[in-house]
Formats: C-alpha cells, sequence, structure tokens
C-alpha cells in the first residue's frame, strides 16, 4: 500500500540546472507533506516543508509545490550543485485518524554532475 | 548542534538471537520513533513513542517488537527473536512535536544471518 509514490528513481542534471523531483500521494486527509535528504551513511535530514494550506513554499534554492486537486508535489532546485546529490524522500502526514506520523517514499536519488 | 546518536552503526546476528538497538534522542524532543529501510524499499514506520508509552505502531510492529526508555536519555528497539526479513537499516528519529520535523540518526545496520 505505497500512499506516498516517488516513481522516479533516479534522476541526473547538470550543475546550474534545475532539478524537479516529483512525489505523488493517494490519501486525501494528509494536510502536511515534508522532503527529506539523505546522503550516504546518514540518516535522512529535513529539507523542506509545506501545509495544505499553501502551494508553494520557498526556501533559498529550495522550492516545493503542492496540487491538492491532482494529489501531486514537486520539489525544485534552483541552481542544483553537485552537493546536492542524495537521495529525496517525500514524506506526508495528518492521514486518516489524525495520524501525524510521516509516510514516507521510496525516494529519488538525484546526482547532479559538475 | 544536536543530534540523534544511534549504536552500533551495524549489528550482525544469527536468525533467532534477540538484538537491542540504542539510540539517543536529541535531549529537549519529547516524541521518539523508529522507522526502517529495507534496501530498495521505502522507509517504513515502526513505532513512535511519547510521555513513556507507545503511541503509535505499525503492522510490522508486532509482538516480536519492543521499545524501552530505560533511563530518560536511552530509547531502544529490541526484537525478541530475529527472522531474515529484519534485515535493514534501522533508524531512530526524535521530534519536539506530533507535527514537527523529526530529527533522525545514522541508523543502525541489521543483518540477520
Amino acid at each position: 500500500d505505497q500512499q506516498v509514490k516517488q516513481n522516479s528513481p533516479s534522476l541526473s542534471v547538470q550543475e546550474g540546472r534545475i532539478s524537479i523531483l516529483n512525489c505523488d500521494y493517494t490519501n486525501s486527509m494528509f494536510d502536511y507533506f515534508l522532503w527529506y535528504k539523505k546522503y550516504p551513511a546518514e540518516g535522512p535530514t529535513f529539507l523542506i516543508s509545506i501545509s495544505s494550506i499553501k502551494d508553494k513554499n520557498e526556501d533559498g534554492r529550495f522550492t516545493v509545490f503542492l496540487n491538492k486537486s491532482a494529489k501531486h508535489l514537486s520539489l525544485h532546485i534552483v541552481p542544483s550543485q553537485p552537493g546536492d546529490s542524495a537521495v529525496y524522500f517525500c514524506a506526508a502526514s495528518g492521514g486518516s485518524g489524525g495520524s501525524y506520523i510521516p509516510t514516507f517514499g521510496r525516494g529519488t536519488s538525484l546526482i547532479v554532475h559538475p | 548542534e544536536p543530534e540523534v546518536t544511534q549504536t552500533p552503526s551495524h549489528q550482525v546476528t544469527q536468525m533467532g538471537q534477540e538484538v537491542i538497538l540504542r539510540c539517543v534522542p536529541i535531549s529537549n524532543h519529547l516524541y521518539f520513533y523508529w522507522y526502517r529501510q529495507i534496501l530498495g524499499q521505502k522507509v517504513e514506520f515502526l513505532v513512535s513513542f511519547y510521555n513513556n508509552e507507545i503511541s503509535e505502531k505499525s503492522e510490522i510492529f508486532d509482538d516480536q517488537f519492543s521499545v524501552e526508555r530505560p533511563d530518560g536519555s536511552n530509547f531502544t528497539l529490541k526484537i525478541r527473536s530475529t527472522k531474515l526479513e529484519d534485515s535493514a537499516m534501522y533508524f531512530c528519529a526524535s521530534s519536539t512535536g506530533q507535527v514537527e520535523k523529526l530529527f533522525f540518526g545514522s541508523g543502525t545496520q541489521l543483518s540477520v544471518l
């Protein structure tokens, strides 16, 4: 039961260009969405979040867009840097029953080439 | 910057043996979690812990699993009789509140032979 789906296991981008990571969810009760970044041999670290009352949240080079009608969110990284190379996890919470435990996707491995 | 610490980083055990994975959450955090990631799969929620009791658990967290906060700083996950399919990276996390972002440890790679 994949409530949070990241359909692209990997993405390769040239340094300086835009990286767009996509995430779809099936549970319409989700109302809080997060992106985490994970380097090898480290745990996931929080990157950016968005509440369902917004459709965009920006933090420096990172912007998250939320399309509630399509149950889709995306993370944009502009400009991409080699240090951004990591696995990016989409997570969502606030499902039926009011659970605030984040449900994670499988992750997308981003490689930014110099 | 405060961080969540997990030990050991790697644990190899024989099937049927008990293992205890240890975590030291960030000191002023109130909510504690265990997640795991089987190689190539998603990060799966196991259990959350608040006010010295389990607040939520997933279907994965069956009677073979238990959690404990024995001394106010450590947070442990015990697997009583390990199975091959328990092999995974186990992540501990903590947060200040229910809706707040989670801070993860570096994980314990458990290999059951």
